[in-house]
């Protein structure tokens, strides 16, 4: 079955450290996304690429990177310059069809805590 | 830029009950509207959406919502709820055109009582 494939489920970080968040989707969409949510905020666009070795910042892209490499492929690195970094991370995929916008398909999230 | 503004943060409702949640949204460009479901510790999940045609989209699980443009609204309605309904609910809107990702409202607990 195609879908988006995150991990690892649970990531515990120390301060000062850099972790990586995988995601990796099998659907053959263009575009690629990535999300925070914390508790009563909804959720938040990090980062988002619509073709292989481009992406643009979201709305809260501070302390965050990301590439891609491949199509399939869309990792985020939260860095130590994410003061606040424990939260709900979810990745997304859509196809890009010129005139319509296409639903988004949502992993099933990375939870990142602090030690 | 669009937002969107989930009116209640908590709906309790008795089982069987009918229920709507809430969604306004504001935007310069003509939308598209989403409502996607979440349960614990899980993804994102599309309950249903609207792009054109039909102000009353019907979804998954026998929910549907009815855009209404003079109103700037989208609610999500359903006529009998079951206890497996409860969840986090998320509006969301994308500006026509836009190629960045969707804005998301806060969200809404929907609660079902036995």
């Amino acid at each position: 079955d195609g879908g988006i494939t995150q991990s690892p489920k649970y990531l515990f970080r120390k301060e000062g450290q850099n972790v990586t968040l995988s995601c990796e989707q099998n659907l053959n969409h263009d575009a690629m996304y990535w999300y925070r949510q914390d508790p009563g905020q909804g959720l938040r666009l990090i980062y988002y690429s619509q073709i292989v070795n481009d992406f643009q910042k979201g709305d809260i892209a501070e302390g965050y990177s990301v590439s891609r490499e491949k199509k399939e492929s869309f990792p985020l690195t939260v860095t130590s310059a994410q003061k606040n970094p424990t939260a709900f991370y979810l990745c997304a995929s859509s196809r890009i069809d010129r005139g319509s916008n296409q639903p988004q398909h949502f992993g099933d999230g990375t939870r990142l805590s602090i030690l | 830029a669009q937002s969107v503004t989930q009116l209640d943060s908590q709906v309790p409702v008795f089982e069987e009950a009918p229920v709507e949640l809430r969604c306004n949204y504001s935007s310069s460009v003509s939308v598209y509207l989403f409502w996607y479901v979440q349960y614990p510790n899980q993804g994102l999940q599309l309950l249903l959406k609207y792009l054109s045609g039909s102000t009353l989209v019907k979804g998954i699980n026998g929910f549907e919502a009815e855009f209404n443009k003079s109103q700037t609204s989208f609610h999500l309605r359903k006529p009998s709820v079951h206890i497996s309904d409860t969840a986090e609910y998320f509006c969301a809107v994308k500006g026509e055109g836009g190629a960045d990702g969707l804005t998301f409202g806060k969200g809404t607990h929907l609660i079902i009582q036995p």
